[in-house]
């Protein structure tokens, strides 16, 4: 297992149109985060799975916004009519069950909207 | 509500020589952890050093230490020897230790550079 991956890693869209994100974590992690990153400014927390149960979602999540982590395995997250204020870094990270460990984060998918 | 907060946005050091990084931190809670990530130029972060609010004891990882000030809410992070690899977004991040609760909070981040 090579780490955390995300698909793509740049994404340019016209503000309007939907776009989805993949992140695929670590086999054994059963835990998953999304964190949104803008530039020059440290990740913020969007969302948490446990397994396939979405446990925790921030206010920043709104209802254009919908992650999706349907056997527990890969996540996915996705803007619907995005906006140019949805340009950032949406990193994904996860971590194991057990213990109170680190999360492993990935390389992120930049998002550019036009 | 956490907040943690970098008040360097930028610090540079000589090769070989010693930084430290500042970051202090909000919360009513008592039992909580501390961890300090390192992000390189279009690279994913990773873990550089974790602190447990109940450990007295500052980490230590090689080269990286923490001074943790917990009545001060204070949790710095110094770099010894600096290389060249070092340079990168240092971020500071808080984790409640209570149940269910996973989320980092994050400080704003402090560009490193290492001067050769």
């Amino acid at each position: 297992d090579t780490g955390v991956s995300q698909d793509p890693r740049h994404k340019i869209t016209k503000r309007g149109q939907n776009v989805t994100f993949r992140c695929d974590p670590i086999s054994e992690h059963n835990r998953l985060y999304w964190y949104r990153q803008t530039l020059g400014q440290g990740p913020e927390f969007l969302t948490y799975f446990q397994n396939e149960a979405q446990l925790e979602k921030s206010r920043l999540l709104s209802d254009r916004f919908s992650a999706e982590r349907p056997k527990g395995s890969f996540s996915t997250l996705e803007i619907q009519r995005t906006e140019q204020g949805d340009s950032a870094m949406y990193l994904c990270a996860s971590s194991p069950r057990v213990g109170n460990t680190e999360a492993f984060f990935g390389q992120g998918t930049r998002l550019t909207v036009v | 509500a956490q907040t943690v907060t970098q008040s360097q946005p930028e610090m540079s050091v000589q090769e070989a020589e010693t930084v430290t990084l500042s970051c202090t931190y909000d919360t009513s809670e008592s039992d909580y952890y501390l961890f300090w990530y390192k992000q390189p130029p279009s690279r994913q972060m990773i873990l550089v050093i974790r602190q447990e609010a109940y450990k007295q004891q500052n980490a230590t990882e090689n080269r990286f230490s923490v001074n943790f000030q917990k009545a001060a809410k204070s949790f710095s992070l110094k770099i010894s020897d600096s290389q060249l690899g070092d340079a990168a977004m240092y971020f500071c991040a808080y984790r409640s230790a209570s149940s269910g609760a996973q989320k980092l909070v994050f400080g704003q981040g402090t560009r490193l550079t290492i001067n050769p």
